[in-house]
């Protein structure tokens, strides 16, 4: 069954803890995201990654870190440093075309930080 | 600065009403614009490209360039289309930058 797989759906953290979330896809994308969802807000790029071993900040990159070992894989660790980590987080894929292809998102991280 | 604009968080209409979600965006290069769609308990999903021209469930979307402006468009709205719509702009280095979302709610 071919996608984005997101883990865990729900994570409660106590404030000072850094929480990694994962994201894994089957479909032989290049490019991996991580946005931010909160309400009134929309979606806000943190990181993207266009290729293994390769990434670039988004918008609200800090307090955020990723890696890209494998092209499977793009994990993003909230550290302790982001003041807001309270929100829902969505991991997304798709092929590089240069201008933006078609964006195949996971089912979602929620976090909330006790 | 790049940036998209939705002006309005929630939109209700009755089923068979025409619907029109607004959507503007400001870059300096050539835009590629889309709309998302994230019904209830889905994962958020395109529902079309302008580069596409196409209708997708009855919807419609026309770049207008000197408006700036990709808004989105179906002639008589059905239930099932109540969700949550984000429009989106592609810039170089595949990067999507989305709006804050407008919230369609179909009454019957």
């Amino acid at each position: 069954d071919g996608g984005i797989t997101q883990s865990p759906k729900y994570l409660f953290r106590k404030e000072g803890q850094n929480v990694t979330l994962s994201c894994e896809q089957n479909l032989n994308h290049d490019a991996m995201y991580w946005y931010r969802q909160d309400p009134g807000q929309g979606l806000r790029l943190i990181y993207y990654s266009q290729i293994v071993n390769d990434f670039q900040k988004g918008d609200i990159a800090e307090g955020y870190s990723v890696s890209r070992e494998k092209k499977e894989s793009f994990p993003l660790t909230v550290t302790s440093a982001q003041k807001n980590p309270t929100a829902f987080y969505l991991c997304a894929s798709s092929i590089p075309s240069g201008m933006g292809g078609e964006l195949f998102f996971g089912e979602g991280s929620r976090l909330t930080v006790l | 600065a790049q940036r998209v604009t939705q002006p309005e968080k929630l939109l209700s209409v009755f089923k068979g009403a025409p619907v029109e979600l607004k959507c503007n965006y400001s870059y300096s290069g050539s835009p590629e614009l889309f709309w998302y769609v994230q019904y209830s308990r889905q994962r958020l999903q395109l529902l079309l490209r302008h580069i596409s021209r196409e209708s997708i469930k009855g919807f419609t979307a026309d770049l207008n360039k000197g408006e700036t402006s990709f808004h989105l468009k179906k002639p008589f709205a059905q239930e099932e289309d109540s969700a949550m719509y984000y429009c989106a702009l592609s810039t170089s280095a595949d990067k999507l930058i989305f709006g804050t979302g407008t919230r369609l709610q179909v009454f019957p």
